[in-house]
């Protein structure tokens, strides 16, 4: 069965980066990509930037442009995000989710979720 | 970019009940580009709709969506005790995705 299983909760300082890590399985990982998303406490969900799993194209929420990238490594079926410049109000829950295909981003099975949480 | 406001934010309701959750688009959503989620605290959201109207694969047949350009609903025709969660939609017709807000259906 299709999973996706996130690396573990993460406590930050402010202005310190962010590396989460999403290890796919139970399909074809270059068949269908991998966006992220997080949620805020109290907050709805937010879209933060999608990556192709077969090419490694990215596309980003303006939002993050400057500080969040994305990689892959396909012999692992992992993919990664990094959050740069941590604030206070980056401390959500990050999730991983399948795109059901390259061109559909809507996602059909999702990681089990990272809390962060940035404080001094 | 394509803002979606949901409505109601809350509804109460007693299981056994229907339930009709609202998305609206800031501008035309062409190719019914319009997907539902339902999402429990401490858990992973969950495809229900995608497509405005396709049933993903294992959600029950008391689910159901419709609609079309700016308008969109999320159907439960008779609620049972673990539908009651918070339900997001979310266009994929333009970058940047976006979600609504969210509704929130509680046990009234």
């Amino acid at each position: 069965q299709v999973q996706l299983v996130q690396s573990g909760p993460e406590m930050k300082r402010p202005g310190a980066s962010l590396m989460v890590s999403c290890k796919a399985s139970g399909y074809t990982f270059s068949t269908s990509g991998i966006g992220w998303m997080r949620q805020a406490p109290g907050q709805a969900l937010e879209w933060m930037g999608w990556i192709s799993t077969d090419t490694g194209d990215t596309n980003f929420a303006q939002k993050f442009q400057d500080r969040f990238s994305m990689t892959r490594d396909t012999s692992a079926t992992t993919v990664y995000m990094k959050l740069e410049s941590l604030r206070s109000d980056d401390s959500a829950v990050y999730y991983c989710a399948r795109s059901y295909s390259d061109r559909w981003w809507f996602f059909d099975h999702w990681g089990q979720g990272t809390l962060v949480t940035v404080s001094s | 970019e394509i803002l979606l406001t949901q409505s109601p934010g809350t509804l109460s309701l007693s299981p056994g009940e229907r339930a009709t959750l609202s998305c609206r688009a800031s501008r035309a959503i062409n190719t019914n580009s319009l997907a539902w989620y339902q999402h429990k605290p401490g858990q992973a959201p969950r495809l229900l709709i995608y497509g405005a109207s396709t049933g993903a694969s294992g959600i029950p047949d008391r689910f159901s969506g419709s609609g079309s350009g700016t308008d969109f609903t999320l159907t439960i025709s008779r609620l049972e005790p673990e539908d009651f969660a918070v339900y997001y939609c979310q266009q994929y017709i333009d970058s940047p995705l976006t979600f609504g807000g969210g509704t929130k259906v509680q046990i009234k």
